[in-house]
């Protein structure tokens, strides 16, 4: 089955400046690697999402890189602010039906003001 | 985007009695809903994949006779902890899956219910 590790566990950066956090996975059948953000006592929320066609993906402060041969993805955040504080969880998933959806183990990430 | 409703958000009940959690799609038609089991600071557990109309498929290790599933509708799949112990206290997500050219023809696009956290006394 898939698997997917995600680093760092824990991230603190200073207000403005850039967090990456990154994905590896082993199934080369995974097409489809979406991020999620989720704030204490709720459930994830689809912050951006990246296609194995598509090597990049921006979103305002927010952007996913792809590199499908070696396998990895990262997000990107710029500016960071302190509500951008929360627990972001990668994923991948191979598409085609109801395929299982694979989680990183996530990253709680601090901006400090 | 697609809205999953997940109720109640918080429940407290005593050893031995059974916790129902509703989880609802409410602007598109789930034929699948997937539960999920969330320790602190952890990441999420399937424990199972509810399909409208017929028997939902458990991850293994998880008790199908204490976690039942019902996905009765399009719209409404329920997840019963039967017999709460302490060790079922937990946060439980649902999250499910728009079909391609449903209103908002997310495809893979997985959207979560805002969570249930369990506490069991």
């Amino acid at each position: 089955g898939e698997n997917v590790e995600q680093h760092p566990s824990t991230l603190s950066v200073q207000e403005g400046d850039s967090a990456v956090i990154k994905c590896t996975y082993s199934d080369s059948a995974s097409n489809y690697f979406p991020w999620y953000k989720q704030e204490l006592g709720k459930g994830p929320q689809l912050i951006i999402d990246i296609r194995s066609n598509v090597g990049e993906k921006k979103d305002q402060r927010i952007a996913v890189t792809l590199n499908k041969t070696a396998k990895h993805f990262s997000l990107h955040i710029t500016e960071t602010q302190p509500e951008d504080s929360a627990v972001y969880f990668c994923a991948a998933i191979a598409s085609g039906g109801y395929q299982k959806v694979t989680f990183g183990t996530g990253t709680k990430l601090q901006v400090i003001p | 985007g697609a809205v999953v409703s997940q109720h109640p958000s918080r429940v407290i009940c005593k050893s031995g009695t059974s916790v129902k959690i509703e989880c609802r799609s409410l602007d598109f038609q789930a034929t699948t809903m997937f539960w999920y089991r969330q320790f602190p600071k952890q990441s999420l557990m399937l424990m199972a994949t509810s399909n409208e109309g017929s028997k939902a498929t458990y991850e293994q290790g998880v008790e199908k006779d204490k976690f039942l599933i019902n996905h009765a509708s399009l719209t409404l799949s329920t997840l019963t902890v039967t017999s709460a112990h302490p060790e079922d206290s937990s946060f439980y997500i649902c999250s499910s899956r728009p079909l391609r050219g449903q209103g908002a023809a997310v495809g893979e696009k997985l959207f979560f219910g805002s969570g249930t956290q369990l506490s069991v006394l």
